[in-house]
């Protein structure tokens, strides 16, 4: 069975803070894919990232930065130098097929980003 | 429009009473998904469609959920018989597969509060 677990249930920094969301997943499978989403106040889910269990890399785009840990099952997420527009409701999710397809989500951390 | 679109956006109802949920997608989307998302919780697969192949209806809570779409446009979520627990925020998502990867793109969703 899937699961991911996103511990910080809200986080509030200050601007221009860097912060990490944590993701942390379960998975039997030997293949799956990770995603990250954001749903700010305005209730539209945003798709930010896709990762394949095969590709460890972490990767950055402009102030966001994805860090997969294999050995310890997680996919953190981090914002560099936070802006209030950055305050949402951040998701990550497991799919096994890759498609988004049945992903299993987490429960989503709150991040509030203070002027 | 260029985006998902959802109606109505707010719906009230009473106990017992059927609820049609509407999703235009992006035109030219093949695939078309259907979440469900309690309060303060992550998203619940429901029932994916794509193009003209059989839909997978794996989430469907209960015989009471229904969803049809014509073709590769709108789709239309039915709720028969409400139940206070199916009060949440029921969110569309279109994608296409570019190069293997399937990007969705989210609608505003449709808050459902049934009395």
């Amino acid at each position: 069975a899937q699961k991911v677990t996103q511990a910080q249930t809200e986080i509030s920094v200050v601007e221009k803070e860097d912060v990490t969301l944590d993701c942390v997943y379960e998975t039997r499978d030997t293949t799956y894919y990770l995603f990250w989403y954001k749903q700010p106040p305005s209730g539209e889910l945003v798709f930010l990232i896709r990762r394949n269990s095969f590709d460890e890399q972490n990767e950055i785009s402009g102030r966001y930065s994805w860090n997969f840990q294999k050995s310890t099952s997680s996919f953190n997420f981090t914002i560099t130098a936070s802006q209030v527009v950055d305050s949402a409701v951040y998701f990550c999710a497991l799919s096994e097929d890759g498609s988004a397809r049945q992903l299993t989500f987490g429960s989503g951390t709150q991040l509030t980003v203070l002027p | 429009g260029a985006g998902v679109s959802q109606s109505p956006s707010n719906k009230v109802t009473e106990k017992g009473k059927d609820v049609e949920l509407r999703c235009d997608p992006i035109s030219g989307h093949t695939a078309l998904y259907w979440y469900r998302q309690r309060l303060g919780q992550g998203l619940e697969f429901l029932i994916y469609f794509q193009g003209n192949s059989a839909p997978d209806k794996s989430g469907l809570p209960s015989d009471r959920f229904s969803a049809e779409r014509t073709g590769e446009s709108v789709s239309t979520l039915t709720i028969q018989r409400t139940q206070q627990e199916d009060s949440a925020v029921y969110l569309c998502a279109s994608s296409f597969l570019t190069r293997g990867v399937d990007t969705q793109y989210f609608g505003p969703g449709t808050r459902l509060t049934v009395l």
